[in-house]
């Protein structure tokens, strides 16, 4: 119940497209998501994140879609560049005392040129 | 500014042998602390998290232990590794009001 799935594993896309990552989570208990970037050897850093009472935020290039009632979140890079080509991981943060923070498995993202 | 320091950065033991990764956090207090292992490849799995001195919540049985002697510091620990214990691991730090984690450099381990 508390797994955030995500979807895909990995995705490749053209220099100028759309990346679109998928997730879904179980747990209505969850009240932040964000989203983080990866770069090999590195640790994850925050990109962008949500709260369950907003539908879409935007940030540059980025975007998240949130979708309350089917417990799924998206998010969206617009004018792909090869510079994005990280992993990926949907998150979803659990407080009310616990400050738990759940990752899904990551997408591994390549922009070509 | 806040910082958080992990060391070492890569470690190579052999299996049977004792570890300790030691994490610090700079520039706050009472933070919550968060180890994660990354296997090659994969997700990042939540091992265990603490909001506070002595206070440790586990959330995969395996073997491996945690602790936090001191507010800022945040020790992941094994009597005997396994060859599965190899991985990537992340130290993380957070706080009740800004849900935002901020992640270490890691500590990538290999058990040989």
């Amino acid at each position: 119940q508390q797994q955030v799935k995500q979807s895909p594993q990995s995705l490749i896309v053209q220099k100028g497209g759309i990346s679109i990552i998928n997730c879904a989570y179980e747990n209505t208990a969850f009240d932040y998501f964000p989203w983080y970037q990866q770069f090999p050897g590195k640790g994850p850093a925050l990109l962008i994140a949500i709260r369950p009472d907003v539908s879409e935020k935007k940030e540059g290039r980025f975007t998240i879609s949130f979708n309350k009632s089917a417990k799924q979140f998206s998010l969206h890079i617009m004018d792909s560049q090869p510079g994005d080509s990280a992993t990926y991981f949907c998150a979803a943060f659990f407080s009310g005392g616990y400050n738990k923070l759940i990752f899904g498995a990551g997408t591994r993202l390549a922009v070509h040129p | 500014s806040q910082t958080i320091h992990q060391w070492p950065a890569t470690l190579v033991q052999p299996v049977g042998s004792p570890l300790s990764l030691e994490c610090t956090v700079e520039g706050t207090s009472n933070p919550n602390l968060y180890w994660y292992r990354q296997a090659a490849g994969r997700g990042l799995q939540l091992l265990f998290y603490s909001v506070g001195i002595g206070q440790i919540s586990s959330e995969v049985p395996q073997n491996l232990s945690a602790s936090r002697p001191q507010d800022r510091q945040f020790i992941l620990s094994s009597k005997k590794l396994l060859l599965s214990d190899s991985g990537f691991y992340l130290c993380a730090w957070g706080t009740d009001f800004n849900t935002e984690a901020f992640f270490g450099q890691g500590t990538r381990l290999t058990v040989v």
